[in-house]
């Protein structure tokens, strides 16, 4: 059974700051690696994607990497701005077979980002 | 780009009563749609699989008689909670995609629905 664990919990940083949330999963045979973004109440919304053969992907001030190997994603937000307040999960698509899009989640980062 | 609208946002009933959450995808027709219950401070889980046309396909330890989901064409799934009770007060989520098997799919999320039962 895929188990999706994220560190830090909870994150607290001053604007300008580059920062980086752990994301580890104990099943190496995924499909693919997604990390979300969720605001208190809200629903998600998708950051990157990064396919089982990739090992990173960027987009902006975001750059997520993927070792598949050792279990372990990792997001690195650079320049943090308090507009990146929220939480981050990670979610992945194993690769066995049934529901082609089951995903499992982490219990997300808390990121909050100072002024 | 796909949009997938969750209604009611929020939601507070009695307890014993059943309640609908609408999950419709605005822009395209979508094949699958999942339903994910989230409890404070923990992960999104999945609760069922929702194929249009057929039977839900549920989660272990999700109660398919408690929770019905009904997919009845390609752009609407309802979520019924039957007699709820405090303990199902919970954040539901709702996701669909387009295609049955593309590799690269991307799942669309709903903005969710907070369910309080009193």
């Amino acid at each position: 059974k895929q188990e999706v664990t994220q560190i830090p919990a909870a994150l607290s940083v001053p604007e300008g700051e580059n920062l980086v949330l752990n994301c580890s999963f104990t099943d190496s045979a995924i499909y693919n690696l997604q990390w979300f973004r969720q605001d208190p109440g809200k629903g998600l919304t998708s950051l990157l994607l990064i396919q089982s053969s990739q090992r990173e992907q960027t987009s902006g001030r975001l750059n997520a990497s993927l070792d598949k190997s050792s279990g372990r994603s990792t997001l690195y937000i650079a320049a943090s701005q308090p507009g990146d307040s929220a939480t981050y999960l990670c979610a992945v698509r194993s690769n066995s077979g049934g529901s082609n899009y089951k995903l499992t989640f982490g219990k997300g980062t808390l990121l909050t980002v100072n002024p | 780009g796909a949009v997938v609208s969750q209604h009611p946002s929020r939601v507070i009933c009695k307890s014993g009563t059943s309640v609908k959450i609408e999950c419709r995808s605005l822009d395209f027709q979508a094949t699958t749609m999942f339903w994910y219950r989230q409890f404070p401070k923990q992960s999104l889980m999945l609760m069922a699989t929702s194929n249009e046309g057929s039977k839900a396909t549920y989660e272990q330890g999700v109660e398919k008689d408690k929770f019905l989901i009904n997919h009845a064409s390609l752009t609407l799934s309802t979520l019924t909670v039957t007699s709820a009770h405090p303990e199902d007060s919970s954040f539901y989520i709702c996701s669909a995609t387009r295609d049955s098997y593309s590799g690269a799919n991307v799942l669309t999320f709903g903005a969710g629905s907070r369910l309080t039962v009193l």
